[in-house]
């Protein structure tokens, strides 16, 4: 039973560059989330996804957007990347609306030079 | 805001002694989930124990266990019989129902197991 997945592992991009995250969930889940992790903090929420929709925002810019496709898979893309932006971000999946356990992928490091 | 505190950013612990790690949380719902999270250094965050609000009975998994205190809004995390593959950053994070389903974590807890 393969868990989160989320590819790619490690990324260098420069100031206003553009950046696709992507993630899979684990077998069963329908639901996503992607946190931004910044070095020595917890996780923070950016957004969450289900039946392809945004359900939920976190307190994140428009430059942060997100896409869920009909297998579940999800993307995060991030526009005109700032030096801010550099961070562990974390995929997170679980079954349905209810408040299941969320279950996490390995993480994208992400840095911008 | 709803927000959550880990008091203590780093502690340590001799193998096979026992450690409890302290979060208290502020939210106005009665309705809600508390999570222990463990992110070792290769960065997944792995879950390590729930509990739900509604239930009275303090949650255990192994050598995990926690002290759920509603009403002062406290959930400590204890660990048992600690094991050199227990360190790693420790965060303790809520859920509440009804909508709002965005995991709300706090700063961690750095911990050292001493061989």
């Amino acid at each position: 039973d393969a868990g989160v997945t989320q590819s790619p592992t490690h990324l260098i991009k420069t100031r206003g560059q553009q950046v696709t995250l992507r993630c899979s969930p684990k077998s069963g889940h329908d639901t996503v989330s992607w946190y931004q992790q910044a070095l020595g903090q917890g996780p923070q929420f950016i957004f969450q996804y289900y039946e392809e929709e945004e359900r939920q925002r976190g307190n994140f810019p428009d430059r942060f957007s997100g896409h869920q496709f009909p297998n579940y898979s999800s993307e995060l893309n991030v526009n005109a990347l700032l030096l801010g932006d550099s961070a562990l971000y974390l995929c997170a999946s679980k079954r349905g609306t209810a408040t299941d356990t969320q279950y996490f992928g390995p993480g994208t490091r992400l840095t911008v030079l | 805001a709803q927000t959550v505190t880990q008091s203590q950013p780093e502690m340590s612990v001799q193998e096979a002694e026992t450690v409890t790690l302290s979060c208290t949380y502020d939210t106005s719902e009665s309705d809600y989930y508390l999570f222990w999270y463990k992110q070792p250094p290769s960065r997944q965050m792995i879950l390590v124990i729930r509990q739900e609000a509604y239930k009275q009975q303090n949650a255990t998994e192994n050598r995990f266990s926690v002290n759920f205190q509603k009403a002062a809004k406290s959930f400590s995390l204890k660990i048992s019989d600690s094991q050199l593959g227990d360190a790693a950053m420790y965060f303790c994070a809520y859920v509440t129902n009804f909508g709002n389903e965005k995991l709300t974590f706090g700063t961690g807890t750095r911990l050292t197991i001493i061989p």
